[in-house]
Order: C-alpha cells, then structure tokens, then sequence
C-alpha cells in the first residue's frame, strides 16, 4: 500500500531533550516536506526537500533540523525541544517538483507535547 | 499578507443540504494550483479536490466541485447532499508554479480552515 508513514505518533517530552521523528514513504516521491498544524493558523511549511542530499527552509524553520540521506526517509530533528514546538507535525511527499497537479500525500500526524 | 484565506472558522449544515466553505488567495503567478483537503477528527488530511489555473472548467470529485472565479482569486468548495461523515476541518490550500521562485517549489500554502459541522 502506498504511504507515508511517520514514528511515533505521539510523543510527550521535556524541554531541551533532543528528540527525532521519522518519516518514510514508499512511493519513490522525490519532494518532500514537513508541516506543523497550530490552531488558526492552518499548516505552515517547516522544511523541504527536493531530493536526496537538497533540503532547504520552509516558512517556520527555526529550532529544526532536517536530513535527507535515503530518498525515502526524511527524519526531523528537534537537537533543543522548546514548549512553542508542541503542535501536530506532518509529513508528505509528492511525486516530484515541476508538475503543479503532483497530490501531496500526508504521512498520519504526530501529536508532539514539550513541557 | 496571506495567502490563503478561509473567512469562516465554523459552518453549520443541515444533513442532506448543500455547504459552501469559502477560500480567496493572493498571488502574482499566472500558473498555480488550489488544493482542497479534509482533516476529520481523527487527524488524518484527506485530499479532496484540484482546481489548475489554467483550467478551463471548474472542478468535480463526486459531490465535492470546486467554484473557481479566477478574477476574483476565489477558489470555493461546494459540497452537496451533505453527509454526517462530512463533519471535519476543511483546508484550502494553494501552490505556486515555478515561476514564483525558489521557496514555492512544491510547498502548499494553508488557509486557516473551517470547521464543518453537519446536523442531522
């Protein structure tokens, strides 16, 4: 089945324990992104990649990390987890850049609270 | 300045009855793509429908259609025959072709989202 998966889905955690969460899709997608969901403010872009080894900042970048060894894994990283980063996280990937129609397929959430 | 609009944080609908959620966007670039996506409770995002602005006709999955009026960059989403299980967060969403520049590649701008609530 083609998806995109993320670990863990939940997550509670204290401030300044440095923390990761996976992503993985198996659709050989070359683009893909993390989002953050906070209330009334819909999904803003965190960090992206275009593919292996590129990624670049996204709209919120500060206080995260991202690496793209594998095309299909694209880990985030908080190195210093701050209460502000407590929102729902989300993963997608798209099959590639250049095409404005290519769906984005949405890993299934992670729910990260820093106390 | 935002990019993606949805001037209605809450609708109410009467099951079986038509709803249309709002959604006006702001750019320069004459190639663009508006997504609608669906967030039910359960948290997962649900892609809806696609409207190219490009397109020359408006968009239709199913019961869902897209009310595209380009001059007015308004991309609203109508949904007929409302169901109880349309109950959900609706999010409007928009991507920018290549010509906006770097930054835009692939990237989905995000509305606020409306919150739909169908009565039975």
């Amino acid at each position: 089945e083609a998806q995109v998966t993320q670990n863990p889905r939940y997550l509670i955690t204290v401030t300044g324990k440095k923390l990761t969460v996976t992503c993985s899709q198996n659709m050989n997608h070359e683009y893909m992104s993390w989002y953050r969901q906070d209330p009334g403010l819909g999904l803003r872009q965190i960090y992206y990649s275009m593919n292996v080894e590129v990624t670049d900042k996204g709209d919120v970048p500060e206080g995260y990390k991202v690496s793209r060894k594998e095309k299909r894994n694209f880990p985030l990283i908080l190195e210093s987890p701050s209460p502000n980063q407590t929102s729902l996280y989300f993963c997608a990937s798209s099959l590639s850049v250049g095409i404005l129609y290519n769906e984005q397929f949405f890993g299934p959430g992670t729910r990260l609270t820093v106390l | 300045a935002q990019k993606i609009t949805q001037t209605q944080p809450g609708m109410f609908v009467q099951e079986k009855e038509a709803v249309t959620l709002d959604c006006t966007y702001d750019t320069s670039d004459p190639s663009y793509g508006l997504f609608w996506y669906k967030q039910p409770s359960s948290g997962e995002m649900i892609f809806l429908i696609y409207q190219g602005s490009y397109d020359q006709q408006n968009a239709t999955e199913g019961r869902y259609s897209l009310n595209f009026q380009k001059a007015r960059k308004s991309a609203n989403l109508v949904i007929s025959a409302s169901q109880l299980g349309d109950s959900a967060m609706y999010f409007c969403a928009m991507r920018e072709g290549l010509g906006a520049g770097g930054t835009s590649y692939g990237k989905l701008t995000f509305g606020q989202g409306t919150i739909l609530t169908v009565h039975p």
